[in-house]
């Protein structure tokens, strides 16, 4: 398909255990985010990375978490030493990020999102 | 702190009415607006946005108006259709100039569309 794809779809971990989540980006989108939305709440930004710039690590809710990218494709998202608050649907975008600026109508695409079980 | 709000959690219509959605938002830096539909066990669905210069958009059935001065936006749809339940999540961009694309979306309105 021509989305963006994430797995594993569902994952139930113990904690204190790390977890890796991957998100395939649509081809040729040059920006990646991940967000996550924990039960009863809107969508929390976590990460953002847009071709060899420095990620936007501002959303990152401690050091536990920390996110990679290779190139323009796929991103993986570890948490370390899982804990029951980490538990949430993740979800990735991507956008074509043509342009910058308030006349940019750059839309994020999301993927299906990784549930997210931390017993 | 919340910089974007859906002080609605659901919404009951009628098919064939109007349904009418609300966010509002207090940082006045936001510079797009978007809205997002969700299915469950779905990612969300871009639906439609607007500019911040502009106050109004129109799609088909689904027209996002803005009101700068208020820092309120709403999403018409009309006619309302059982296709159309699904949770509705008000996105506003941060970071103008370009620095960040990142979103911050509202807690979501569940609209149930009865036939």
């Amino acid at each position: 398909g021509a989305g963006v794809s994430q797995s594993p779809s569902n994952k139930v971990t113990e904690k204190g255990k790390d977890v890796e989540l991957r998100c395939d980006p649509i081809s040729g989108h040059t920006a990646l985010y991940w967000y996550r939305q924990r039960l009863g709440q809107g969508l929390e930004f976590l990460i953002y990375f847009q071709g060899n710039s420095a990620p936007d690590k501002s959303g990152l809710p401690s050091d536990r978490f920390s996110a990679e990218r290779t190139g323009e494709s796929v991103s993986t998202l570890t948490i370390q030493r899982t804990q029951q608050e980490d538990s949430a649907v993740y979800l990735c975008a991507s956008s074509s990020r043509l342009i910058a600026g308030p006349l940019s109508t750059d839309t994020q695409y999301f993927g299906p999102g990784t549930r997210l079980t931390v017993l | 702190d919340q910089q974007v709000k859906q002080n609605s959690p659901s919404l009951s219509v009628q098919e064939g009415r109007i349904s009418i959605l609300n966010c509002d938002y207090t940082n006045s830096m936001f510079d797009y607006f978007l809205w997002y539909k969700k299915y469950p066990a779905e990612g969300p669905t871009f639906l439609i946005s607007i500019s911040s210069i502009k106050d109004k958009n129109e799609d088909g059935r689904f027209t996002v108006f803005l009101n700068k001065s208020a820092k309120h936006l709403s999403l018409h749809i009309v006619p309302s259709q059982p296709g159309d339940s699904a949770v509705y999540f008000c996105a506003a961009r941060e970071g103008y100039g370009g620095a960040t694309n990142k979103l911050i979306f509202g807690t979501g309105t569940l609209l149930a569309v009865q036939p």
